[in-house]
């Protein structure tokens, strides 16, 4: 069964631009959520999708958005790029809907933004 | 407000002997959820448990146990006779059950030196 797949592994982007990151889950599993992970801040909470809707959010900018398709998959968006976003991206997958259910990763996005 | 403190950044031990890794949480529901990952260097977070507050029993899964103490607020994790396998960050986790959000500590970086 293959697990969580985040797309791609590496990004460069530049202050001001935009990017969009790839999340596709376990197979079955309909809850999709994403962290973001720095070494000053930690890993923290970004959003939650569950059936193409976002069930729970935590504290970030307007910037930071999301998306799930009607298959799972799920695609997160930074707009107007800061150097404070350079982080680890990580998603990931669970069977049900919630923060307090095992959750599966994938290997994240590691996001340099210059 | 939910809380997780993991005091130890950094740990070094050598291969063999046990070790404990300390997290202290704090919330106000009665109904929560404390999770324990690790980080191995590839990047992905695995799941390694998962307890409810009403169950304070004490596991053991191989070479690794956990001691939950709702006394002290405490959820202990120690790793029994180590392996350099087990270098990685250890995350503690809390999910309230009221929000549904999720809050991990800062981490703790095992180091097991063969």
């Amino acid at each position: 069964k293959a697990g969580v797949t985040q797309t791609p592994r590496y990004l460069i982007k530049t202050r001001g631009q935009q990017v969009t990151l790839s999340c596709s889950p376990i197979s079955g599993h309909r809850s999709v959520s994403w962290y973001q992970q720095t070494p000053g801040q930690g890993l923290q909470f970004l959003f939650e999708y569950f059936s193409e809707t976002q069930r729970n959010k935590g504290n970030f900018p307007g910037r930071f958005s999301g998306r799930q398709f009607s298959n799972s998959r799920s695609e997160m968006n930074v707009s107007t790029l800061e150097l404070g976003d350079s982080a680890l991206y990580l998603c990931a997958s669970s069977l049900v809907q919630g923060m307090n259910t095992e959750a599966f990763f994938g290997q994240g996005t590691r996001l340099t933004v210059v | 407000a939910q809380k997780v403190t993991q005091a130890q950044t950094e740990i070094s031990v050598v291969e063999k002997e046990d070790v404990t890794l300390d997290c202290v949480y704090e919330t106000r529901d009665t109904t929560y959820y404390l999770f324990w990952y690790k980080q191995p260097p590839s990047g992905e977070l695995v799941f390694l448990i998962r307890r409810n507050s009403f169950d304070e029993q004490n596991e053991i899964s191989g070479r690794y146990s956990w001691n939950f103490q709702k006394s002290t607020s405490s959820f202990n994790f120690t790793i029994t006779a180590s392996q350099v396998v087990d270098s990685a960050v250890y995350f503690c986790a809390l999910s309230e059950d009221r929000d549904d959000k999720i809050i991990f500590g800062k981490g703790t970086r095992l180091h097991i030196l063969p």
